[in-house]
């Protein structure tokens, strides 16, 4: 079963610093899809970034850029220029083929001015 | 273009009690996800339905139900509704299971 873990339950960072957030998975496919989720105190989920498995090369959307490591199975979100509304709860989450969405557990961000 | 709409917003309930809850897709999305999201669980995974059929389901009791109408608006049925129900449901649509999924506000139950 493919299980997503996410060691850091919460972080706080100054305004304009760069936060790296955690994220390892367990699976034994080869194709499979992976996101990162933000939820901001307004409750509304937002996809922030996606990355295909088979691409070796690291999504990136403007600030937000990931480390995907497929052999060691882990996937950290990068924050560059971090700004007040980062702050949000941010869920790193499996999916593999047209499966469930799989995900963990969470790590809230805190952005301190 | 309208995003997912969720209703109703905010819900309490007794123990006992049956409930249903309300997702409208974005027009044109197919397919309809429900998740539970609790602080101790994280968001767990209900059901998915595809053009009326549920296609996945995760590992919750039968008390928890779904269904899809034809025009991809779903609803959630809990019956015999538990302290342990008390959550913030979502329900996320997308054209089709493999991309992106679009979040609702989300409902929030408190069974009393």
């Amino acid at each position: 079963a493919q299980t997503v873990t996410q060691s850091q339950p919460e972080m706080s960072v100054q305004e304009a610093e760069t936060v790296t957030l955690s994220c390892t998975y367990d699976t034994s496919e080869s194709n499979y899809y992976l996101f990162w989720y933000k939820q901001p105190p307004s409750r509304q989920m937002i996809l922030v970034i996606r990355q295909e498995a088979y691409k070796q090369q690291n999504a990136t959307e403007n600030r937000f850029s990931v480390n995907f490591q497929k052999a060691a199975k882990s996937f950290s979100l990068k924050i560059s220029d971090s700004q007040l509304g980062d702050t949000a709860m941010y869920f790193c989450a499996f999916m593999y083929r047209d499966d469930k969405i799989i995900f963990g557990k969470g790590t809230r961000l805190h952005i301190l001015p | 273009k309208a995003g997912v709409t969720q209703t109703p917003r905010y819900l309490i309930k007794t123990r006992g009690q049956q409930v249903t809850l309300s997702c409208s897709p974005i027009s044109g999305h197919r397919s309809v996800s429900w998740y539970q999201q609790t602080p101790g669980q994280g968001l767990q995974f209900l059901f998915e339905y595809f053009s009326e059929t549920q296609r996945n389901k995760g590992n919750f009791p039968g008390r928890f139900s779904g269904r899809q109408f034809s025009n991809s608006r779903s609803e959630m049925n809990v019956s015999t509704l538990e302290l342990g129900d008390s959550a913030l449901y979502l329900c996320a649509s997308s054209l089709a299971a493999s991309v992106e999924q679009f979040f609702g506000p989300g409902t929030r139950l408190t069974v009393l």
